[in-house]
């Protein structure tokens, strides 16, 4: 594809809810992010995939959160029993091996009511 | 650990006048730097990078930032602002790793561009 491309783009969820949101990274990056970004704030680095294999999780904010990317392309990430402070914009991003420039989607908006 | 400040959270310029974003960053290691520019609910897009060689670097939309290690800074400059320009601007930095390289971010500057 032309592009990073995420969905839903926007997502209202219920405190408590389970939602999943998805990536499909531009092909052929072996090297996927995923960010959080509050109002007003940059993006947050929580997770980080090259290929299928995990590398860093460091930035996942709590258990709740799980991320996979299981056959190293497309990658969801999964948020359980939400939470209001989970409201925010969830970037995803690729990059191809051997680059430095990360490109990314266009974001999944989840607001929690 | 890595960090990134950035001067300013709104700056507003007159079109056709300068355009100047300020950026300074803490590493203890060399640091890459890029800056991305957002507009409304969209996401991120590369607007330059430094990683090593030439301290100038350009980049789309006529942008270019100076990469100085003595001051950590990379500000980022326009010499002519479009009301195109208007948006939202991270500066942000990483480092090598051996596995991922992930970015941190500032806060952002809000730029306006008023007729």
């Amino acid at each position: 594809g032309a592009g990073v491309s995420q969905s839903p783009r926007y997502k209202v969820a219920k405190r408590g809810q389970d939602v999943a949101l998805r990536c499909d990274p531009i092909s052929g990056h072996v090297s996927l992010f995923w960010y959080q970004q509050a109002l007003g704030q940059g993006p947050e680095f929580l997770t980080y995939f090259q290929n299928e294999a995990q590398l860093d999780k460091s930035g996942l904010p709590s258990d709740r959160f799980f991320a996979e990317r299981p056959e190293g392309s497309v990658s969801t990430l999964k948020i359980q029993r939400t939470q209001q402070e989970d409201s925010a914009v969830y970037l995803c991003a690729s990059r191809r091996g051997g680059a430095y420039e990360q490109y990314f989607g266009p974001g999944t908006r989840l607001t929690v009511t | 650990a890595q960090s990134v400040t950035q001067l300013g959270s709104h700056v507003s310029v007159s079109e056709g006048a300068l355009v100047l974003l300020r950026c300074n960053y803490s590493s203890s290691v060399p640091p890459y730097l890029f800056w991305y520019v957002q507009y409304p609910n969209q996401g991120l897009q590369l607007l330059l990078k430094y990683t090593t060689g030439a301290t100038l670097v350009k980049g789309i939309n006529g942008f270019e930032a100076e990469f100085k290690k003595s001051e950590t800074s990379f500000h980022l400059t326009k010499p002519s602002a479009h009301m195109s320009d208007a948006a939202e601007y991270f500066c942000a930095v990483s480092h090598f790793t051996g596995g991922g390289n992930k970015l941190t971010f500032g806060t952002g500057t809000q730029l306006k561009v008023e007729l």
